[in-house]
């Protein structure tokens, strides 16, 4: 258990749908970051939160948002879905606010649009 | 356009023997490189780091050689093992501060007993 919790697992809906996906970082981490890894590609950055702000945006669509709550947890929200935003979607941790230490991942959730 | 790129999307090595996985990248920005394992139903695990300042870095059976003026990395397992078998993703960020990582697709390390 790398202690950076991630819920659901998985998740199967349909085109044009709204999902939350939910991830509470490792104690005592302040920033949040989340990745996407579709089918044989690499993680992709779509953005990132610290202590409660926005830090950074990576490749994120326009049809995606996340928040960072005072608890420090954070909610990913993809709406419209298509059939390509199937993936896996990761979210990681850590104490300071670069990669510079590296970051603790959670387990992921599988996303599977029909 | 990937910046970071690992070639060889799969490798099997014998157990005991050496395992070397390679990682090219393209933005001469990029000063940090890490390397993370990963299992099947879990997340990245992070391996070992280096900066751009070393050439070497060691951590028990795991080394990572950087050749900056080539613009590659590589990662020495030294003697591969069973359970060394997953995913190994090499990543880059650029700078201290940086606020992501930039990954590259993997290759599947298999050790066989």
């Amino acid at each position: 258990d790398s202690g950076v919790t991630q819920t659901p697992k998985h998740l199967i809906t349909a085109t044009g749908q709204r999902v939350t996906l939910r991830c509470s970082p490792r104690s005592g981490d302040l920033s949040v970051y989340w990745y996407q890894q579709s089918l044989d590609q690499g993680l992709q950055f779509l953005i990132q939160y610290y202590n409660g702000e926005e830090r950074a945006k990576g490749n994120i669509l326009e049809r995606f948002s996340a928040q960072q709550f005072p608890d420090l947890h954070s909610e990913l929200n993809l709406s419209s879905l298509e059939l390509g935003d199937s993936a896996l979607y990761f979210c990681a941790s850590s104490v300071g606010e670069g990669a510079w230490s590296g970051y603790t991942f959670g387990s992921g959730t599988r996303l599977t649009v029909v | 356009d990937q910046q970071v790129k690992q070639n060889s999307p799969s490798l099997s090595v014998q157990e005991g023997r050496i395992s070397i996985l390679n990682c090219d990248y393209t933005n001469s920005m990029f000063d940090y490189f890490l390397w993370y394992k990963k299992y099947p139903a879990e997340g990245p695990t992070f391996l070992i780091s280096i900066s751009s300042i070393k050439d070497k870095n060691e951590d028990g059976r795991f080394t990572v050689f950087l050749n900056k003026s080539a613009k590659h990395l590589s990662l020495h397992i030294v003697p591969s093992q069973p359970g060394d078998s997953a995913v190994y993703f090499c990543a880059a960020s650029a700078g201290a501060g940086s606020y992501q990582l930039t990954f590259g697709k993997g290759t599947k390390l298999s050790v066989i007993p």
